[in-house]
């Protein structure tokens, strides 16, 4: 069963902040963030591993609720090169799969 | 160093025939996950192979076949196209073995249209 994303989608204005939760029904071993840009392939955010390391980009943070099996990342101070479609995959050990949410839309105005 | 790599990028079939696509994983990276993204169902996991065996599958039937070589590139086919299959075929690789602990590089995919 796919992580649930919320919102589906957001509309900023430059400089504001958003954030984007994902949640899942299953016990979880890490969890993914990607974001997507019209025609083109899934680029690599953040990874949050159970026991609470975090590997990414410095200017992006995300957290992960191990208990409650949800994640959610935090865009602050948005720029106009946020805007895209947001993915977070998750992963509970079988292997290096990952079960994608639908998608966060995330667009920001100048 | 050079990315991941997916070929041909653009494919038209029709109906009844089959397909066969290509990646080519980061150097060093022995993981290599094929994913269908479309409109409708979103990204979703086809199959995971790690050191030439298929390890992970997901939900899809069994026209949908993979491999993997010892030089860790990867190839998908799906037979007996039908139009649903229309989608982005899109491969990752990762350099982790399990448990998601490394980020997975994807390609610029595959847009297969199936008329």
């Amino acid at each position: 069963q796919q992580p649930v994303q919320s919102p589906q989608a957001v509309i900023l204005r430059e400089g504001e902040d958003a954030v984007i939760n994902c949640s899942s029904s299953k016990a979880l071993y890490s969890v993914h963030w990607y974001r997507q840009k019209h025609g083109e392939a899934p680029v690599f955010l953040m990874i949050l591993l159970k026991g609470g390391e975090q590997k990414g980009h410095d200017k992006i943070s995300a957290s992960f609720n191990e208990k409650k099996q949800q994640s959610s990342l935090y865009l602050t101070a948005s720029q106009l090169s946020y805007s895209g479609t947001y993915f977070c995959g998750t992963n509970n050990n079988a292997g290096n799969m990952l079960t994608f949410g639908g998608g966060t839309r995330l667009m920001v105005k100048p | 160093k050079a990315g991941v790599t997916q070929t041909p990028r653009y494919l038209i079939k029709t109906r009844g025939q089959q397909v066969t696509l290509s990646c080519s994983p980061i150097s060093g990276h022995r993981s290599v996950s094929w994913y269908q993204q479309t409109p409708g169902q979103g990204l979703q996991f086809l199959f995971e192979y790690f050191s030439e065996t298929q390890r992970n599958k997901g939900n899809f039937p069994g026209r949908f076949s993979g491999r993997q070589f010892s030089n860790s590139r990867s190839e998908m086919n799906v037979s007996t196209l039908e139009l649903g299959d229309s989608a982005l075929y899109l491969c990752a690789s990762s350099l982790s073995t399990s448990g998601g602990y490394n980020e997975q590089f994807f390609g610029p995919g595959t847009r297969l249209t199936v008329l």
